[in-house]
């Protein structure tokens, strides 16, 4: 079955640094790739995510680069702020009939501070 | 629309014991995904159901189980609770056609004690 690695498991930036978070897949069928952000005690909150026939998608200060070659994809946010402090998942599916079944990274605690 | 929602949002049960979760996903969407989410194992899927079919099944006991009604609906049930179960359940639903964005519910904290 599908395995998805996250890197690093934490992070700590100061406000306004930049943030990457990167994530490896085994399953050369995969090709949806989600990633969620958590805060505590909430609900997982989709925050991006890339198809496997795009390389790269950006959405303000987020965005999302596919290697589908090496099978990673990262996460990497600009201008952090102390909002951004929660933990990040991120994840991939195979789609078709599989799109419901999500395989999960570890996440990364990121710590934005002041 | 009205986002997902889960019932009830917290439970207390004891070893032995079963249980029954409830998820209303959002309106319009037939698929309903169930995950469990503990600090050790991460997120981990449990099973997807799809049309009142279990369509994808993850590597649970079978004291997991599940079920979803006509009106996309779903329950899972847990049989013979053990301290180990206790955990976060999140359902999440996915609309049909082209989108695989997945919208979790806030969950069902459970504590098996």
């Amino acid at each position: 079955g599908e395995n998805v690695e996250q890197h690093p498991s934490t992070l700590s930036v100061q406000e306004g640094d930049s943030a990457v978070i990167k994530c490896t897949y085994s399953d050369s069928a995969s090709n949806y790739f989600p990633w969620y952000k958590q805060e505590l005690g909430k609900r997982p909150q989709l925050i991006i995510d890339i198809r496997s026939n795009v390389g790269e998608k950006k959405d303000r200060r987020i965005a999302v680069t596919l290697n589908k070659t090496a099978k990673h994809f990262s996460l990497h946010i600009t201008e952090t702020q102390p909002e951004d402090s929660a933990v990040y998942f991120c994840a991939a599916t195979a789609g078709g009939t599989s799109y419901g079944k999500l395989t999960f990274g570890q996440g990364t605690i990121l710590t934005v501070h002041p | 629309k009205a986002g997902v929602t889960q019932t009830p949002r917290y439970l207390i049960k004891t070893r032995g014991q079963q249980v029954t979760l409830s998820c209303s996903p959002i309106s319009g969407h037939r698929s309903v995904s169930w995950y469990q989410q503990t600090p050790g194992q991460g997120l981990q899927f449990l099973f997807e159901y799809f049309s009142e079919t279990q369509r994808n099944k993850g590597n649970f006991p079978g004291r997991f189980s599940g079920r979803q009604f006509s009106n996309s609906r779903s329950e899972m049930n847990v049989s013979t609770l053990e301290l180990g179960d206790s955990a976060l359940y999140l359902c999440a639903s996915t609309g049909d056609g082209n989108s695989y964005e997945q919208y979790f519910g806030p969950g069902t904290r459970l504590t098996v004690t």
